[in-house]
Formats: C-alpha cells, sequence, structure tokens
C-alpha cells in the first residue's frame, strides 16, 4: 500500500526553464510534507517543506504547492540549473497524531531530474 | 562539526552471516531511524526509536533488529533472515519540534 506516490521515475528538462516534479498521496491523516534531494551514494538532504495548514511555501528558487482536496503536491524549481539533477523524494507525516506516529515520516518513490545545460 | 556518522560505506556479505551497520550522532537528537533504499521503490522505513531503550518496527522489520541503548548511537543488524538484504540503507535523526530528519550518508550492503 503505496501511500504516498511519485508516478513519474524520471523529468528532463533544460537549464533556466522550470522543473515541477509532483507529489500524490492518500492518507488523509497526513498533515506535513517535505521534500528532499538525493545524490548518488549519499543520504537525502532536506530542501523544503509545508504544513497543511499553508497551500504555498516558497524558499527561493524553490517552491511547494499544496491541493489538499487533491490530496496533491508539487516542487517548482525555477530557474532550472544543471546542479539541481538529482533524485527527489516527496515525504509525508501525520505531525499531529502524536505518539509513536511522531516524526515517522513516509516516503514516495523518488523522481530523477536531469537538467540539461 | 555535527552529522550522522554511518559506518561502513560499503560492507559485503556472505549468506547466512548477520552484519552490523553503524549510526552515530552527535547533533543531541531524540529520534533516529533506519531506512532501506531500492532502485523504484524509494525509502522504506525499518525500524525507529524515539528514545534511548525503545524502538518499534517499522514497515519492513522482518529479518532485521536494532538497539538503542545511547542517545547517540542506533546500530542495524541485518541477520541470515532477511532474505534480500542487498540494499543502500540510511540511518537518520531527528530532534522534536525541529521537524525533518537529518541523513548519514549510507552504507552499501551487498551479499556475496
Amino acid at each position: 500500500d503505496q501511500q504516498v506516490k511519485q508516478n513519474s521515475p524520471s523529468l528532463s528538462v533544460q537549464e533556466g526553464r522550470i522543473s515541477i516534479l509532483n507529489c500524490d498521496y492518500t492518507n488523509s491523516m497526513f498533515d506535513y510534507f517535505l521534500w528532499y534531494k538525493k545524490y548518488p551514494a549519499e543520504g537525502p538532504t532536506f530542501l523544503i517543506s509545508i504544513s497543511s495548514i499553508k497551500d504555498k511555501n516558497e524558499d527561493g528558487r524553490f517552491t511547494v504547492f499544496l491541493n489538499k482536496s487533491a490530496k496533491h503536491l508539487s516542487l517548482h524549481i525555477v530557474p532550472s540549473q544543471p546542479g539541481d539533477s538529482a533524485v527527489y523524494f516527496c515525504a509525508a507525516s501525520a505531525l499531529n497524531a502524536g505518539g509513536t506516529s511522531y516524526g515517522k515520516l513516509t516516503f514516495g518513490q523518488g523522481t530523477i531530474l536531469t537538467v540539461h545545460p | 562539526d555535527g552529522g550522522i556518522t554511518q559506518s561502513p560505506k560499503y560492507l559485503f556479505r556472505k549468506e547466512g552471516q548477520n552484519v552490523t551497520l553503524s549510526c552515530e550522532q552527535n547533533l543531541n537528537h531524540d529520534a533516529m531511524y533506519w531506512y532501506r533504499q531500492d532502485p523504484g521503490q524509494g525509502l522504506r522505513l525499518i525500524y525507529y526509536s524515539q528514545i534511548v531503550n525503545d524502538f518499534q518496527k517499522g514497515d519492513i522489520a522482518e529479518g532485521y533488529s536494532v538497539s538503542r541503548e545511547k542517545k547517540e548511537s542506533f546500530p542495524l543488524t541485518v541477520t541470515s533472515a532477511q532474505k534480500n538484504p542487498t540494499a543502500f540503507y540510511l540511518c537518520a535523526s531527528m530532534r522534536r519540534a525541529v521537524y525533518g530528519y537529518t541523513f548519514g550518508s549510507g552504507t552499501r550492503l551487498t551479499v556475496v
């Protein structure tokens, strides 16, 4: 049962253009969402997050949009740079569930982003 | 320099052997996690621990064991009962009220 899905295994974008990475979730208890970036043979690094009380969060070139009714979030990278080429993971958590669920993140399968010069 | 250290970076195991993957953090984080990465499957939670001497099974705990005797350390043992142990293993930690993981650099385990 895949509660967080990234249906696009890969995405190829030209340098300077917008990259849009998508993520869908099924668990309505999820109330906090994060994006991580991962290079090969390294651990993921935190990129940006959004709480379910918001529908948008921006940090420099990165913007995350959340559509709660559609259970969908997306990460926009503008403008895309070759150094953005990596695997991007969407993750979700039921932050307010508390108890032993606190801190437990459920990850999507990842999307490989390639930005061409 | 605070962070999470995983060792070794590469590990080879023979069939039927148990191996232990090390994870140490000096971030004073309360919670620690072990994930496994396989191609096309993202990161799957093996075990996690929110406080010392306490841990819970994740989604794929069978064939694995952990301990949390110290706040800084959360070793993962891959036992011979794990049928498909070849994977990339990631350890993470988190401080309560500052949400989000800090990951280690991972251990690639290969069964030979």
